[in-house]
């Protein structure tokens, strides 16, 4: 069936580096792809999102390509705040529009 | 609503008794999800509504746990006989459909659910 893997944390940096966290997925067709963040003691809530090949989502200085060749939707971030401390969740809507998350990732930013 | 809500926010059960999980949408979204949260993991797909309809209800871990939607809006989790490892944090999550494509997800705040 279709799954997202992603990047195991916590990931620690500190306030202002660069930021990258992996997702990798599997699936039939060409899914939709979104990055959810939940910050702590909130809801999920959509980041950003790539419904094809080659787009860019980008929301709050956070990017993501679709990447058809790598099966990847790598999320990035040039420069960090505090305030992006989080859990950061990939995933897809697959055929019949499921949504499918990967395990998230744990962001803690130092100042 | 506004947003989608969920009822209760925490639910304190003792083992073997039986819970429902109430979720209402955001009002016109026909797609509703239910998932779970369990303490350090991801998101686990329990099932998918689709108006009254559930085409995938392929998550659901075990003939205790049932789950209906009426009028295309509320739904309902059902948990019969709870056990212990049935404690986590079950998300509802409901969107609109367009084109026969769901567009964005918007998601409740849980409900925390702890069998004692």
């Amino acid at each position: 069936g279709d799954s997202v893997t992603q990047m195991e944390g916590p990931v620690t940096l500190s306030e202002e580096a660069f930021l990258t966290i992996n997702c990798t997925y599997t699936a039939t067709g060409y899914p939709s792809l979104f990055w959810y963040v939940q910050y702590p003691g909130e809801g999920l809530q959509l980041l950003l999102k790539a419904t094809k090949a080659d787009d860019k989502g980008s929301n709050k200085g956070f990017e993501a390509t679709y990447r058809k060749e790598t099966t990847s939707f790598h999320l990035e971030k040039g420069s960090v705040q505090v305030s992006d401390s989080a859990v950061y969740f990939c995933a897809l809507r697959s055929y019949g529009n499921k949504l499918v998350f990967g395990a998230g990732t744990i962001l803690r930013v130092k100042s | 609503g506004a947003g989608v809500s969920q009822s209760p926010s925490n639910k304190v059960t003792e083992k073997g008794k039986d819970v429902e999980l109430r979720c209402d949408p955001i009002s016109g979204h026909t797609a509703l999800y239910w998932y779970r949260q369990s303490l350090g993991q991801g998101l686990e797909f329990l099932i998918y509504f689709q108006g009254n309809s559930a085409p995938d209800k392929s998550g659901l871990p075990s003939d205790r746990f049932s789950a209906e939607r009426t009028g295309g809006s509320v739904s309902t989790l059902t948990i019969q006989r709870t056990q212990q490892e049935d404690s986590a944090v079950y998300l509802c999550a409901s969107s609109l459909v367009s084109g026969g494509t769901n567009t964005e997800a918007f998601f409740g705040q849980g409900t925390r659910l702890t069998v004692v």
